[in-house]
Order: structure tokens, then C-alpha cells, then sequence
């Protein structure tokens, strides 16, 4: 089965610092994974995916994120931190094996503050 | 803007009725997903639905139901409704079922049960 551990619940920088959001997934097939972003009271937006293409791959708003197969870890970050920013975050993996009956996993979420 | 479309965007009704929550997928997407979302569980996976046919449960509860029409929207059928039933339901929609394709999610509707 798969599954996502998003290491920190909160996580709080200054406007201007960078982030960091960790997140560690398991699966036993080629994953694909992603991370949504959820502003107060909004849906849950698409940040950036990696579907077994480069390992680094870049969202939207500059954040990336780098997929490590050796460390089963697929971490968010952005060099400078936005106050818009502040938002939840989710990782979310979906394996090969699930082709057909396709339905996300997603971790429990890790929410950023920014202070100014 | 997801082009994913979730009415109502909020429901408040009382323990034991029941509630229809609606979804209109992007256009030209056959999938078609359900989730709960609720402070204690997080997100909850809860049905899936590929061009009218359910290919997929998740948690979701013998007293919840849902369908999707020949014009690919989506209903939510929410039934017996409990306090614990207050959560965020979101409504997503894909392509297709390829673990790479990208899920898109309406803004959710709010239920509150009273």
C-alpha cells in the first residue's frame, strides 16, 4: 500500500526566508507525486507533479520540489518566502499499481505560516 | 479557477436528512472523485467514478451514495446525516485514471449538520 508522511504540521518562517516542507512517501510501484496547496476556505490547487520525468520539478508561485528515490522523499521548497504563501500543504502520492482505480493518498498536511 | 464546479458551496441541515451535493467535472474529464475532508481525519478518500461507472471505494459510509450521469456530472448523496458528518466535501475530476494524470478540485461544499 502507499502511503505519505508529511513530517511537520507547522511549519513558521519570515517573509523573505526560504522554505522548506518535508515530505516522505512509500510505495511498492513507480509513484507519481504531488503537492497541492489549500488557501483558508479555497480548494485544493496544484503545485507541481513528478511523474517519473526530472527529479526536480517546478511548480508555479517558484516553489519546486526534488523526488529522491534513495530516500523515498519528495520535499517542497521556495527560496523566499511570500506572506500569500501561508496556506496548507499536501503531498500526495499515486502509484503505477493503481492504474484503473485511481484514487490519491495524500498526508496530513502541513501548515505554513509566514511572518513579516 | 480548477473549471471543476461544486454546488451548493454551503449546506447547513439537520441530524437524520438527507443532502445532494452536486459536481460538474472540467470539460472533457471522464473521472471523477469524491472526498471528505473533516479536522479529525484529514482527507478521505471517498468514491470514484470513470465516464458513469464506479471504479473505486474508498471510506465512505453505506449511508452515502453517489452517481455520475451520461453528462459526466456528479452527485453526492448524503443520507441519515450525523453530526460527524460535518466536513468539507470536495469533488475532483481527471482525464483519465493514469496515476500521472493531474486531479483537479472544485472549491468543496461546506456541510454542516446541526
Amino acid at each position: 500500500a502507499q502511503s505519505v508522511t508529511q513530517l511537520d504540521s507547522h511549519v513558521s518562517v519570515s517573509e523573505g526566508t526560504p522554505v522548506l516542507l518535508r515530505c516522505n512517501y512509500s510505495s511498492s510501484y513507480s509513484p507519481s507525486l504531488f503537492w497541492y496547496v489549500q488557501h483558508p476556505n479555497k480548494g485544493l490547487q496544484l503545485l507541481l507533479k513528478y511523474t517519473s520525468a526530472a527529479t526536480l520539478v517546478k511548480g508555479i508561485n517558484g516553489f519546486e520540489a526534488e523526488f529522491k528515490k534513495s530516500e523515498t522523499s519528495f520535499h517542497l521548497t521556495k527560496p523566499s518566502a511570500h506572506m500569500s504563501d501561508a496556506a496548507e500543504y499536501f503531498c500526495v502520492v499515486s502509484d503505477a499499481r493503481d492504474t484503473g482505480r485511481r484514487a490519491l493518498t495524500f498526508g496530513s498536511g502541513t501548515r505554513l505560516q509566514v511572518q513579516p | 479557477d480548477s473549471g471543476v464546479t461544486q454546488t451548493p458551496k454551503h449546506l447547513i441541515t439537520a441530524t437524520g436528512q438527507r443532502v445532494t451535493l452536486r459536481c460538474s467535472p472540467r470539460s472533457g474529464d471522464l473521472s471523477v472523485y469524491w472526498y471528505q475532508q473533516s479536522l479529525d481525519q484529514g482527507l478521505q478518500f471517498l468514491i470514484h467514478y470513470y465516464n458513469g461507472e464506479e471504479r473505486a471505494k474508498g471510506n465512505i459510509l453505506e449511508r452515502f451514495s453517489a452517481q455520475q450521469f451520461p453528462d459526466l456530472h456528479s452527485e453526492l448523496n448524503l443520507s441519515s446525516l450525523e453530526l460527524g458528518d460535518s466536513a468539507l466535501y470536495f469533488c475532483a475530476s481527471s482525464v483519465a485514471v493514469s496515476p500521472g494524470n493531474t486531479i483537479y478540485f472544485g472549491e468543496g461544499s461546506w456541510l454542516t449538520v446541526v
